[in-house]
């Protein structure tokens, strides 16, 4: 079945510590985002790539850095400087940027303790 | 600057009843509407979504939402609400020319009374 896998589901870090959250996505779409979704505030663009090794920031980018070296991968990294990373986080894609629709993964519960 | 409001944060209806969620958004130009409905700890899935012509249009699960472009509304709704449609539902517009974002609106929480 064709979809978007995000892995952990559940990720626990000590603070001060970079964590990578993955995504991965057998839909061959050109585009991948990052959403960080927090109650009562709807979903906020952190980075997205509409093309292999190409990838710019959304609204949100300080503290998290992306790559895209594979079309179906786009890993997120929150690093230290990301003042409150608890939060739950949403991989997508589109067949490509200008396309109409996303589909999203199941999301990663990051906690940062 | 484009926006989505979504101005009823929780609804609450009985088993069912009839269901109306609103969205109102702002969009320089035609905007590609959509609805997505979200399960407690989990992804979006996709209801429905506008792009042009008819303004009424039909999603999954039984929902339809319709665009009126004089009261720059989205609103989706339902005849019949079951209990399994508890759930937060999100409006979103977009992508945008040129920065290719979608804008999600701050979602509605759904309840559903037995």
């Amino acid at each position: 079945d064709g979809g978007i896998t995000q892995s952990p589901k559940y990720l626990f870090r000590k603070e001060g510590q970079n964590v990578t959250l993955s995504c991965e996505q057998n839909l061959n779409h050109d585009a991948m985002y990052w959403y960080r979704q927090d109650p009562g505030q709807g979903l906020r663009l952190i980075y997205y790539s509409q093309i292999v090794n190409d990838f710019q920031k959304g609204d949100i980018a300080e503290g998290y850095s992306v790559s895209r070296e594979k079309k179906e991968s786009f890993p997120l990294t929150v690093t230290s400087a990301q003042k409150n990373p608890t939060a739950f986080y949403l991989c997508a894609s589109s067949i490509r940027a200008s396309s109409y629709e996303q589909f999203f993964g199941p999301g990663t519960r990051l906690t940062v303790l | 600057a484009q926006s989505v409001t979504q101005p009823d944060i929780h609804i609450t209806v009985s088993e069912g009843a009839s269901l109306e969620l609103r969205c109102n958004y702002s969009y320089g130009a035609t905007p590609y509407l959509f609805w997505y409905v979200q399960s407690p700890g989990q992804g979006l899935q996709l209801l429905l979504k506008y792009f042009s012509g008819d303004t009424l249009v039909q999603g999954i699960k039984g929902f339809e939402a319709e665009f009126k472009r004089s009261q720059s509304s989205f609103n989706l709704r339902k005849p019949s609400v079951h209990w399994s449609d508890a759930a937060e539902y999100f409006c979103a517009v977009g992508p945008s020319s040129g920065t290719y974002k979608y804008i999600f609106g701050t979602g509605t929480r759904l309840k559903v009374l037995a």
